[in-house]
């Protein structure tokens, strides 16, 4: 069976320039969250979305957003790009509750 | 907010040495668990293991297990017979219902 697929792996984007990463949760996975990794530190959570509905938030400015279909495959948005959000964007899927199963990211610069 | 603490930035091991990684948590909610996720230079998250507050033992997955105290609200890492392939960082995390906190993780350098 196929894990989180996520798109596209590597981008470089300006500031000021609006991104979309995708991401597809394991099949039969109804719950999806999305992490930011900056340099040195560990995943910083953003979002979570469980059956097409925003069920929880990290502390991330309104220029962050996100959603998701009905398939369960989700986007993030980021809008305005600043340099500090050069990083690697993680997405995982999951059952509700338990364990969440990573994909490989998207390694987003902005120059 | 969870509190993860991870005070080891950088370990070495020699291979086919065990190596226990250190991990404490600071929750005020009673049901937390807590799982370990292991990440190589590609970057993907890895599960390795998973403790449930309210297990009566250890857990245990592999080579990979876990060291739980559940008063002191640490719980440790143990990698035996350490492999080349288990060089890469590592996070332990306890979750907030489906969302996770990641401490600053460990380093882990498998020396030949």
């Amino acid at each position: 069976d196929a894990g989180v697929t996520q798109s596209p792996t590597h981008l470089i984007k300006t500031r000021g320039q609006q991104v979309t990463l995708r991401c597809s949760p394991i099949s039969g996975h109804k719950s999806v969250s999305w992490y930011q990794q900056v340099l040195g530190q560990g995943p910083q959570f953003i979002f979570q979305y469980y059956e097409k509905e925003e069920r929880g938030r990290g502390n991330f400015p309104d220029r962050f957003s996100a959603r998701q279909f009905p398939n369960y495959s989700s986007e993030l948005n980021v809008n305005a790009l600043l340099l500090g959000d050069s990083a690697l964007y993680l997405c995982a899927s999951g059952l509700s509750g338990n364990t969440i199963y990573f994909g490989e990211g998207s390694w987003l610069t902005v120059v | 907010a969870q509190k993860i603490t991870q005070t080891q930035p950088g370990m070495f091991v020699q291979e086919k040495e065990a190596v226990t990684l250190d991990c404490t948590y600071d929750t005020s909610d009673p049901s937390y668990g807590l799982f370990w996720y292991k990440q190589p230079s590609s970057g993907e998250m890895i599960f390795l293991i998973y403790q449930g507050s309210y297990d009566q033992q250890n857990a245990t997955e592999g080579r990979y297990s876990l060291n739980f105290q559940k008063a002191r609200k640490s719980a440790n890492l143990v990698i035996s017979a350490s492999q080349l392939g288990d060089s890469a960082m590592y996070f332990c995390a306890p979750p907030k219902g489906n969302q996770f906190y990641f401490g600053t993780g460990t380093s882990l350098t498998v020396i030949p």
